[in-house]
């Protein structure tokens, strides 16, 4: 079965860093495209990131670009996405999926407050 | 970037009415559209990739079309377990970028 677990979210201040982590399971992790995609509370959906399956290939969107860093560990099967100088409009439930493009299977996100 | 205008934002409607949802993109491609139904609290679930291709294991009520600029999405006969929030996201090409969304209520 397909699991993708994300971790790491939580209250930050606006400028401090958080570094998301997604495990991965079920599938062969090192094959796939992985993406972040966000929803701000009461919003809608907001594509944010994604990377090959052997990194050698990243993009992001406009507004996080210089700010964000997505990454992975094949060896443990996990996706990350490190996020600094954060502002109140990154506050959102951030969710990894599987693919780079029509995303399938994702996991059920985790928490990201920007606040002071 | 491509921007994704869906319409309507929300609509009304009964068990057993066909519902159609629209994405327009700002700029046209092929079928590198995917449609995903998302209900509250829980994360969105792809229904149809590569405009019209139904994913295993959705019900054939959904069905989707389109090419260029205008896609649908139609629910044949709207079930209660549809009453959910709908997306479509072109990835064509980078930024990915999602319509706004169409809520689906009951009438």
């Amino acid at each position: 079965e397909v699991q993708l677990v994300e971790s790491g979210g939580g209250l930050v201040q606006p400028e401090g860093s958080l570094r998301l982590s997604c495990v991965a399971s079920g599938f062969t992790f090192s094959n796939y495209w992985m993406t972040w995609v966000r929803q701000a509370p009461g919003k809608g959906l907001e594509w944010v990131a994604n990377i090959k399956g052997d990194g050698s290939e990243t993009h992001y969107m406009d507004s996080v670009k210089g700010r964000f860093t997505i990454s992975r560990d094949n060896a443990k099967t996990s996706l990350y996405l490190e996020m600094n100088s954060l502002r109140a409009e990154d506050t959102a439930v951030y969710h990894c999926a599987i693919g780079g493009g029509a995303t399938d299977h994702w996991g059920q996100g985790t928490l990201v407050t920007v606040s002071s | 970037d491509i921007q994704m205008t869906q319409s309507p934002s929300s609509l009304s409607a009964s068990v057993g009415d066909r519902v159609t949802i629209t994405c327009r993109a700002s700029q046209g491609f092929r079928n590198d559209l995917a449609w995903f139904q998302q209900k509250p609290g829980t994360a969105p679930n792809r229904l149809i990739y590569g405009a019209s291709s139904l994913q295993s294991g959705v019900p054939s009520r959904f069905s989707a079309s389109g090419s260029g600029t205008e896609f649908t999405l139609t629910i044949s006969s709207l079930q209660p377990e549809d009453f959910a929030t709908y997306y479509c996201l072109q990835y064509y090409s980078y930024p990915r970028t999602f319509g706004q969304g169409t809520k689906v209520e009951i009438k």
